[in-house]
């Protein structure tokens, strides 16, 4: 039973443009939401996260938005450039369970120039 | 070091022989963390440790799989009898303060392939 989903395995985006990578989730005990990246040949490198207590959190080009009662989050990435091009995971935390980390099984963003 | 460290980068190996995956965390990261990715899946959690001791070990898929870490640093992923269901890229990363404060560094990885 997946915990957190990523329902699009792939999102394709022109350069310029929005990327919007969508994550669903079913444990109403996650309490802090996190947003990786990973390049081929490379272990995932931390992007962007957000705390139950807030609905959104910004970084530059990177915005990650939570819906709390829809147990949703999503990351939006404007304007999108090629080298965002990457597997994106998201991965979601419980309080108490030791800082260990669920993921999804990620999209694969690519970006056309 | 500066970054997570994993050795080897990749492995072959035959089915039914043990193999042994290293990772060396950032110095006074005290938690550590395995994770795989199989084909297509997401990262699936194996074993956690904080310090020496593996207060979760839910992970880890048969007892064919076991790990170890000593020192507060060095940890060891030991797989015995390899399956071709093991084939895996195996990921290790290390942290402060759990999944907060940004979460974790991850190392590159091995790959595994089990023939």
């Amino acid at each position: 039973d997946q915990q957190v989903k990523q329902n699009s395995p792939s999102l394709s985006v022109q350069e310029g443009r929005i990327s919007i990578l969508n994550c669903d989730y079913t444990n109403s005990m996650f309490d802090y939401f996190l947003w990786y990246k990973k390049y081929p040949a490379e272990g995932p490198t931390f992007l962007i996260s957000i705390s139950s207590i807030k609905d959104k959190n910004e970084d530059g080009r990177f915005t990650v938005f939570l819906n709390k009662s829809a147990k949703h989050l999503s990351l939006h990435i404007v304007p999108s450039q090629p080298g965002d091009s990457a597997v994106y995971f998201c991965a979601a935390s419980a309080r108490g369970s030791q800082g260990n980390l669920i993921f999804g099984k990620g999209t694969k963003l690519s970006v056309k120039p | 070091g500066a970054g997570v460290s994993q050795s080897p980068s990749n492995k072959v190996t035959e089915k039914g022989k043990d193999v042994e995956l290293r990772c060396d965390p950032i110095s006074g990261h005290t938690a550590l963390y395995w994770y795989r990715q199989s084909l297509g899946q997401g990262l699936e959690f194996l074993i956690y440790f904080q310090g020496n001791s593996a207060p979760d070990k839910s992970g880890l898929p048969s007892d064919r799989f076991s790990a170890e870490r000593t020192g507060g640093s060095v940890s060891t992923l030991t797989i015995q009898r390899t399956q071709q269901e093991d084939s895996a890229v195996y990921l290790c990363a290390s942290s402060l303060f759990g999944a907060g404060m940004g979460g974790y560094t991850f190392g590159s990885g091995t790959r595994l392939t089990v023939v």
